[in-house]
């Protein structure tokens, strides 16, 4: 069975560091693109941070570029999510999604969605 | 790339038809998912490229569209459908975007 399991969430107080982690089974971890994906008390879903399918890069929304961290250790099957300097606004529930995809014809882009989703883990920033 | 949903609250009975609108802010062919959301719960995926189901999911559930325009149809709601579903442009992966969501309630 596929599946993810986040990890690491609690208070923190703003401006303090949280690291989630993400433990991953059930299938070849290696050769997945791995995502977080955030939501707010009562919100909608927000992307936060990813890999890209090929080349291993990384990418982040604006709201948290210079701040988050995203890695992965693919000899534990684990993905990582460092966060800095933490802000009231980072309150949410966190997940890990693994990219899942559908390549369409040589030279398209492939259809990419989001499956399966861990459970999530609340990350609350107050004072 | 911003796509936005529409209506944000749906009130509906069992057996009504119900479609969900998301409009992307600029064409995105058909790389638009869906998913559903119920309470303390993660999503749910259920279409990719605009109108492939997901294995498993039930066929009252439809997709269609493509450019900046797309629609999640439920032909026939039932008990379990109520929930909130959420679209996702996934043209600019691996920088993605979801709509705001539309929450589908018991009228």
């Amino acid at each position: 069975e596929v599946q993810l399991v986040e990890s690491g969430g609690g208070p923190v107080q703003p401006g303090g560091s949280l690291r989630l982690a993400c433990a991953a089974s059930g299938f070849t971890f290696s050769n997945f693109a791995m995502a977080w994906v955030r939501q707010a008390p009562g919100k909608g879903l927000e992307w936060v941070s990813g890999f890209s399918r090929r080349d291993n890069n990384t990418y982040y929304a604006d709201s948290v570029k210079g701040r988050f961290t995203i890695s992965r250790d693919n000899s534990k099957n684990t993905l990582y999510l460092q966060m800095n300097s933490l802000r009231v606004e980072d309150t949410a529930v966190y997940y890990c999604a693994r990219v899942s995809y559908y390549d369409i014809l040589p030279g398209y882009q492939p259809y990419v969605w989001f499956d399966p989703w861990g459970q999530g883990t609340l990350v609350t920033v107050s004072s | 790339f911003e796509v936005t949903q529409s209506p944000s609250t749906l009130s509906a009975s069992v057996g009504d038809r119900v479609t969900i609108t998301c409009r992307a802010s600029h064409s995105i062919s058909s790389y638009l998912n869906w998913y559903q959301q119920k309470p303390g719960k993660p999503p749910k995926f259920l279409i990719y490229g605009a109108s492939t189901l997901q294995n498993g999911v039930p066929s009252r559930f439809s997709g269609s569209g493509s450019g900046t325009e797309f629609t999640l149809t439920i032909s026939s709601l039932q008990p379990e459908d109520f929930a909130t579903y959420y679209c996702q442009q996934s043209y600019t992966f691996p920088k993605v975007s979801f709509g705001g969501g539309t929450k589908v309630e018991i009228k």
